[in-house]
């Protein structure tokens, strides 16, 4: 079964800097996907970007990217030029076969100003 | 508002009630979600609706009953639930068969079992 880890529950960043989100998971399959979602204080989830595990090249979003290390089975999401609006809760999810979606327990980013 | 809608967005019950979640996607997709997601815990499937049919149930108490009656809509049916249901429960909806398999998700519903 797929387990997926966030090791920080809360981080900080300064507006305009660069902060970078961890995630660890395990799965027995080749082919599966990989996305971090971001849930504001509103709630509404929203998909911040996502990576097919085929492929070797780190997906990016504008000011978000990732490292995908498949080997290591890290998928650390990196945030650049910090807003406030980037304030959240952070959750890192990996998809096997079908649409099952196996969240992490989420990390929560503070943008101070 | 990202084409997935849930009503109520608060709702607060007793143990004996009976009570209705309701989910709305706008966006054409043919697979349906809900999930928990309580304090300090991964967001946790409960059921999947693929094309109008259930296929998944991840060990969910008998107490919550998903109903699917087309692709745009699904429900969640509440009765004598437990305190330690109180919880956020979110909508999602995507479209199976295409290769990335995003979900969209709904603003959640905050439940309150007193």
């Amino acid at each position: 079964a797929q387990t997926v880890t966030q090791s920080q529950p809360e981080m900080s960043v300064q507006e305009a800097e660069t902060v970078t989100l961890s995630c660890t998971y395990d799965t027995s399959e080749s082919d599966y996907y990989l996305f971090w979602y971001k849930q504001p204080p509103s709630r509404q989830m929203i998909l911040v970007i996502r990576q097919e595990a085929y492929k070797q090249q780190n997906a990016t979003e504008n000011r978000f990217s990732v490292n995908f290390q498949k080997a290591a089975k890290s998928f650390s999401l990196k945030i650049s030029d910090s807003q406030l609006g980037d304030a959240a809760m952070y959750f890192c999810a990996a998809m096997e076969y079908g649409n099952k979606l196996v969240f992490g327990a989420g990390t929560i980013l503070r943008v101070k100003s | 508002e990202t084409g997935v809608t849930q009503t109520p967005r608060h709702l607060v019950m007793g143990m004996t009630n009976k009570k209705s979640l309701k989910c709305e996607q706008h966006l054409g997709h043919n697979a349906m979600y809900w999930y928990k997601q309580s304090a300090k815990k991964p967001l946790e499937l409960m059921f999947v609706y693929s094309l109008e049919e259930r296929v998944e149930n991840n060990s969910v108490p008998s107490r919550f009953s998903p109903e699917c009656p087309n692709s745009s809509h699904l429900f969640l049916h509440l009765h004598t639930l437990q305190p330690e249901d109180s919880a956020l429960y979110l909508c999602a909806s995507s479209q199976e068969g295409q290769g990335h398999n995003e979900q969209f998700f709904g603003p959640g519903t905050r439940l309150t079992v007193l």
